[in-house]
């Protein structure tokens, strides 16, 4: 079955305490993205990976770490967490469209809630 | 930075009725699509429309767009309970590697 796993789905920690959010795709995609969700912000984009290696910073990067060693995965770092990274977070794939990623459907994973006290 | 905006924020219809939600975005953009999200679920991709075209539909749902206005809409015909979710727009404002999603219209079905 194609999908996107995240893990954990749920986590909560205390301010300072290194994390890592893993995210696996089983599609062979190109393309992976990192998005948080906020109650009447709508998703906004902290980092995206174009292929192996190759990653760059979204519109909210700040207190955020990815990696891109192998194409299956693309984990999400919060070195030094703080409350305001308390948040709802998706990772996402997809294959590159000759026209940029919206030419091409996402797919989302389960989410991972985390709570920083 | 958030592109596309959904209008209204929250609309609750009876089970049968039909559904129509707008976006409107701010530059010119190559693709639109709408994903649904059931509450706290990961987001699924209904529907992507094109520039250069004007409408499309899938099921049970029609989507329209229109560039000069930069704005989209989104009908859900004969609404089910199914369909209570919240629904997204996300553009890509050029041939990039971002897409954009505005902030959501929750759309509560009433048996």
């Amino acid at each position: 079955e194609a999908q996107v796993t995240q893990n954990p789905r749920y986590l909560i920690t205390v301010t300072g305490k290194k994390l890592t959010v893993t995210c696996s795709q089983n599609m062979n995609h190109e393309y992976m993205s990192w998005y948080r969700q906020d109650p009447g912000l709508g998703l906004r984009q902290i980092y995206y990976s174009m292929n192996v290696e190759v990653t760059d910073k979204g519109d909210v990067p700040e207190g955020y770490k990815v990696s891109r060693k192998e194409k299956r995965n693309f984990p999400l770092i919060l070195e030094s967490p703080s409350p305001n990274q308390t948040s709802l977070y998706f990772c996402a794939s997809s294959w590159l469209g000759v026209a940029g990623v919206g030419s091409r459907e996402l797919f989302f994973g389960e989410g991972s809630r985390l709570t920083v006290l | 930075s958030q592109q596309g905006e959904e209008d209204p924020q929250a609309l609750s219809i009876q089970e049968g009725e039909n559904a129509t939600m707008n976006c409107s975005y701010k530059t010119s953009i190559n693709n639109l699509q709408w994903y649904r999200q059931n509450s706290g679920r990961g987001l699924v991709h209904l529907i992507l429309i094109r520039s250069n075209e004007r409408e499309k539909h899938s099921g049970r749902l029609r989507v329209t767009l229109d560039t000069s206005k930069k704005s989209s809409s989104l009908l859900i015909t004969a609404s089910r309970a199914a369909d209570t979710a919240s629904y997204f727009c996300a553009t890509d404002a050029s041939n990039d590697y971002k897409l954009s999603f505005g902030a959501g219209t929750t759309v509560t079905v009433r048996a």
